[in-house]
């Protein structure tokens, strides 16, 4: 059974209109995060949450927001999409402490129109 | 920053080849992982390292966790049609997670 569950698996949204993205995990693990992957290229990390701490990389556009309302919820909020957000997206998990396997969900493929 | 160097980029081989690659860092890991993506997917652990001098087997992959905590290499034995795919190490020290620019695998039948 799939343990982190991204949705939607694809996105079509608009040039500039808001758009939102879901991951869920039954796993109860307490860091969470986000990664932009363009084409045949390496995730870049884009935030994390330590819990409830929230982490944002320094080079992460303002564009990009993420909402944890639990442990097992997490949403990356773009507020206006441009042509070069389109990605895959991806949420993994990791227990606090780390130094074990991260678990990733299938990714959300956004297109932006 | 920590950096990871992965290779090689890419790989064309000939079905039934044998395949390494490895990841060398200036930065000592606690954990060494490798993880395959197969295109529109998410990428899936194929083996995780946890020890210094750690060398594991998962079928026909072989990965090896460096015995300075810098590096790390995963072999696939006998490549079949199936092996295709990005291959990334993933250096990991407390919840960080250093990923490797990825191997793109390619066999031939």
């Amino acid at each position: 059974d799939a343990m982190v569950i991204q949705n939607p698996r694809y996105q079509v949204t608009q040039f500039g209109k808001p758009v939102t993205l879901s991951c869920s995990q039954t796993l109860n693990h307490n860091v969470m995060y986000w990664y932009q992957q363009k084409s045949s290229q390496a995730p870049k990390l884009l935030f994390h949450y330590y819990d409830k701490d929230f982490n944002n990389e320094a080079d992460t556009p303002d564009n990009f927001q993420s909402r944890r309302p639990n442990t097992s919820f997490c949403f990356l909020d773009i507020r206006s999409p441009g042509l070069g957000d389109a990605a895959m997206y991806l949420c993994a998990t990791t227990p606090i402490g780390g130094d074990t396997e991260a678990f990733f969900g299938q990714g959300t493929r956004l297109t932006v129109v | 920053g920590q950096q990871l160097n992965q290779s090689p980029q890419s790989m064309f081989i000939q079905e039934g080849e044998d395949v390494s690659m490895n990841c060398t860092s200036s930065s000592i890991f606690n954990t060494w992982l490798w993880y395959k993506q197969d295109p529109g997917e998410g990428p899936v652990l194929l083996i995780a390292l946890y020890k210094a001098g750690e060398l594991t087997s998962n079928g026909r992959l072989t990965a090896q966790f460096g015995i300075t905590r810098k590096d790390s290499f995963l072999n696939i034995s006998a490549s079949i049609p199936s092996d295709v795919g990005i291959y990334f190490c993933v250096g990991e020290y407390g919840n960080k997670l250093v990923f490797g620019a990825g191997t793109i695998l390619r066999v031939k039948s």
